[in-house]
């Protein structure tokens, strides 16, 4: 039990689907992140929110949309991927989004797009 | 384009031995490092954090840092099996001090 958690655990989804991830953390943080992670590369920053403001887009394409509706929980919708976009997805949260501050993980999504 | 740099490994000790991983980092205002470590199929977990130069101990694990060099290390004394894993080097970098994760180093613990 991390502290994070999200849902689904596994998805398998096709290239017209429509499907959200979520995750909550009762950390009692004010930042939250999402991280993809693909094999034989490093972790990659997604989205970043502090104090429920998005800060951070890594040039992640339109197919990926995220939403937080408050510090607690983040979402990220998906639509029209496409099979490169196949990884683990994490969430992750921190006190509040400054240099230091250390995060903690979800367990992870496993996105599989057929 | 800020980077971190491991050897990808697989880095394999016997138990008990010493396990020495390395990092190296590109961004000289980087000012925090972390060590994440990520069993197969599992999200990653802190396991040590360090901001200052020097060495930083916790149990069987012992970070180094050396800012000169821009070289970060962790070592693992007395290594277990059960410490067979990913090694994952994160810095801070980017406009919002947000870490950046090096790809990783695979452990190998041999009985």
């Amino acid at each position: 039990e991390t502290g994070v958690t999200q849902t689904p655990r596994h998805l398998v989804m096709g290239m017209t689907n429509k499907k959200s991830l979520k995750c909550e953390q009762h950390l009692g943080h004010n930042a939250m992140y999402w991280y993809k992670q693909s094999a034989k590369k490093p972790l990659e920053l997604m989205f970043v929110y502090n104090f429920k403001e998005q800060t951070e887009n890594n040039s992640v394409p339109s197919r990926f949309s995220p939403e937080c509706p408050n510090s607690s929980h983040l979402f990220l919708h998906l639509h029209t991927l496409q099979p490169e976009d196949s990884a683990l997805y994490l969430c992750a949260s921190s006190r509040e989004e400054l240099s230091g501050n250390t995060i903690y993980f979800g367990e992870g999504s496993w996105l599989t797009v057929v | 384009q800020k980077e971190v740099e491991q050897n990808s490994g697989p880095l394999s000790v016997p138990e008990g031995a010493i396990a020495s991983l390395n990092c190296t980092y590109s961004d000289r205002g980087s000012q925090s490092f972390f060590w994440y470590r990520q069993y197969s199929g599992k999200s990653p977990e802190l396991i040590m954090f360090i901001y200052s130069n020097g060495d930083k101990e916790d149990g069987r694990f012992t970070a180094q840092l050396n800012k000169a060099s821009q070289y970060v290390s962790l070592l693992i004394r007395d290594s277990q099996p059960s410490d067979s894993a990913t090694y994952l080097c994160a810095v801070t970098g980017g406009s919002q001090g947000n870490l950046i994760f090096g790809k990783g180093t695979k452990l190998s613990v041999k009985p």
